[in-house]
C-alpha cells in the first residue's frame, strides 16, 4: 500500500479481556517494528521480524504479549487479559531490509483499557 | 551501548521565534542521524537526516547538522510557526549486531500565536 496501515485507529476494551491490533506494512518492506507508546512517554520498543528471519522478541513486557507476521505481509500484535496500565497508543514501523535506513510509521492504535 | 540524549520539554515558543532542540548522541563509528517528527494523533514521521560527519540535512525550514567532534545533532528552525507544534525525536540507526534502532525520548514543542 501506499503507507504503513494500522487498525483499529481506536479501540476501548474491558480490563481482561483480549485485543488484537493489526499492521499492514509498505509493500515490499521486509523489516516490521512494533512500539508502545505511553501518555507523553517516547517509544518502547516491543518485537522486531525480518523476513523470515525469527523476530526478536526482546522487548515483550510479558507472556500476555505476542505478534505474528507471516513472511513479509501483515502483523497483528495480540495482547491477552488486558491490564490497565496496556492503554498507550501502539506504533508500527517498517523499512526496506535489516538494520535501518528510513523507517515508515502507521499513524498507530490507541488502546484504552477500562 | 548506543545511546541518544534529548533535551527535556516541553519547548514553549511564540510564534517566528528561532528553534533549538539539542540532540547528542553515543555511538560507535559515524552512524546516519534522524530527526522524526509527531504531529498530534499521528505516528512518526521523518523530517531530515544526515549520513556523515559535517552533512546538514534539511526539510520544511528545520535544519540540523552532523557534528562528529561533539557527537551532535541538534535541530534548528529560523522562525517557527503554529503548525510546528509536535514532539521531536532524535534517533541512531540500528549497529552491531542489533536491528534495533534507538530513539531518544522526544522533546514537545509548543508554538504560541
Amino acid at each position: 500500500g501506499a503507507g504503513v496501515s494500522q487498525s483499529p485507529s481506536n479501540k476501548v476494551t474491558e480490563k481482561g479481556k483480549d485485543v488484537e491490533l493489526r499492521c499492514d506494512p509498505i509493500s515490499g518492506h521486509t523489516a516490521l517494528y512494533w512500539y508502545r507508546q505511553r501518555l507523553g512517554q517516547g517509544l518502547e520498543f516491543l518485537i522486531y521480524f525480518q523476513g523470515n528471519s525469527a523476530p526478536d522478541k526482546s522487548g515483550l513486557p510479558s507472556d500476555r504479549f505476542s505478534a505474528e507476521r507471516t513472511g513479509e505481509s501483515v502483523s497483528t500484535l495480540t495482547i491477552q487479559r488486558t491490564q490497565q496500565e496496556d492503554s498507550a497508543v501502539y506504533l508500527c514501523a517498517s523499512s526496506l531490509g535489516s538494520g535501518w535506513t528510513e523507517a515508515f510509521f502507521g499513524q498507530g492504535t490507541r488502546l484504552t483499557v477500562v | 551501548g548506543d545511546s541518544v540524549t534529548q533535551m527535556e520539554g516541553p519547548v514553549t515558543l511564540s510564534e517566528e521565534a528561532f528553534l533549538t532542540i539539542n540532540c547528542t548522541y553515543t555511538a560507535t563509528g559515524y552512524p546516519s542521524l534522524f530527526w522524526y517528527v509527531q504531529y498530534p494523533g499521528e505516528g512518526l514521521q521523518l523530517l531530515l537526516k544526515a549520513t556523515k560527519a559535517d552533512d546538514k540535512g534539511s526539510n520544511k525550514g528545520f535544519e540540523a547538522t552532523y557534528r562528529k567532534e561533539t557527537t551532535s545533532f541538534h535541530l534548528e528552525k529560523g522562525s517557527v510557526q503554529v503548525s510546528d507544534s509536535a514532539v521531536y525525536f532524535c534517533a541512531l540507526p540500528a549497529s552491531g549486531g542489533s536491528y534495533i534502532p534507538t530513539f531518544g525520548r522526544g522533546t514537545s514543542l509548543i508554538v504560541h500565536p
